[in-house]
């Protein structure tokens, strides 16, 4: 059975500050990783979807790395900002599977 | 492309009564997941449907719970007999293919969630 951990549990980091947001999971046999924010009473933002088959992602400033043989994932994030705060989930997938997710890193940013 | 749709946003439901919450998918996504985040908690995954057919429901608490995803409509999600344990955020995400592509993209993308309230 898959099982997704997130490393930290919550972060604070003054603005300007580049950070990593670690995760985990215990069967490397994923099918893709996929990254989410979720704003305090919101839904999931999609952030990255890394398949099996990549290494990374990158979308402005959010670079996502995907590491099968070690069980892990990160999420950097550079030059972090006030609007970056929110809880980040990462979510494992399985072929034949749902998505497994993480309990989530709360993240602030102070200005 | 509207995004996927839920509705109503917030729902107060008395112990006892039904919950009935409903996902619209995004245009041309035919799979629908729904999850549920009790407070404090991460997002558990409930169930899986296709259009007309459950794929996967083994998230789902055997009695008083049930999904439907038919032809026509949107997904619903029905809850019978409500217990305050029931309060939490019901989220559904639907993406164009489903958990067995070995193929394409599978990214699922979420609606903005139900929160029920059970008093």
């Amino acid at each position: 059975k898959q099982e997704v951990t997130q490393i930290p549990a919550a972060l604070s980091v003054p603005e300007g500050e580049n950070l990593v947001l670690n995760c985990s999971f215990t069967d490397s046999a994923i099918y893709n990783l996929q990254w989410f924010r979720q704003d305090p009473g919101k839904g999931l933002t999609s952030l990255l979807l890394i398949q099996s088959s990549q290494r990374e992602q990158t979308s402005g400033r959010l670079n996502a790395s995907l590491d099968k043989s070690s069980g892990r994932s990160t999420l950097y994030i550079a030059a972090s900002q006030p609007g970056d705060s929110a809880t980040y989930l990462c979510a494992g997938k399985h072929y034949g599977q749902n998505f497994v997710f993480g309990p989530g890193t709360r993240l602030s940013v102070l200005p | 492309n509207a995004g996927v749709m839920q509705n109503p946003r917030h729902l107060v439901r008395r112990r006892g009564q039904e919950a009935r919450l409903r996902c619209s998918p995004m245009k041309g996504h035919s799979h629908v997941y729904w999850y549920r985040q009790l407070p404090e908690e991460g997002l558990k995954f409930m169930v899986y449907l296709q259009k007309e057919n459950i794929i996967d429901e083994s998230g789902m608490p055997k009695e008083r719970f049930s999904a439907e995803f038919p032809k026509e409509g949107p997904s619903i999600l029905r809850i019978q007999q409500v217990v305050r344990g029931d309060s939490a955020a019901y989220f559904c995400a639907s993406s164009p293919l489903g958990q067995g592509a070995t193929t394409g993209i599978t990214e699922a993308f979420f609606g903005q969630g139900t929160r029920l309230t059970v008093v």
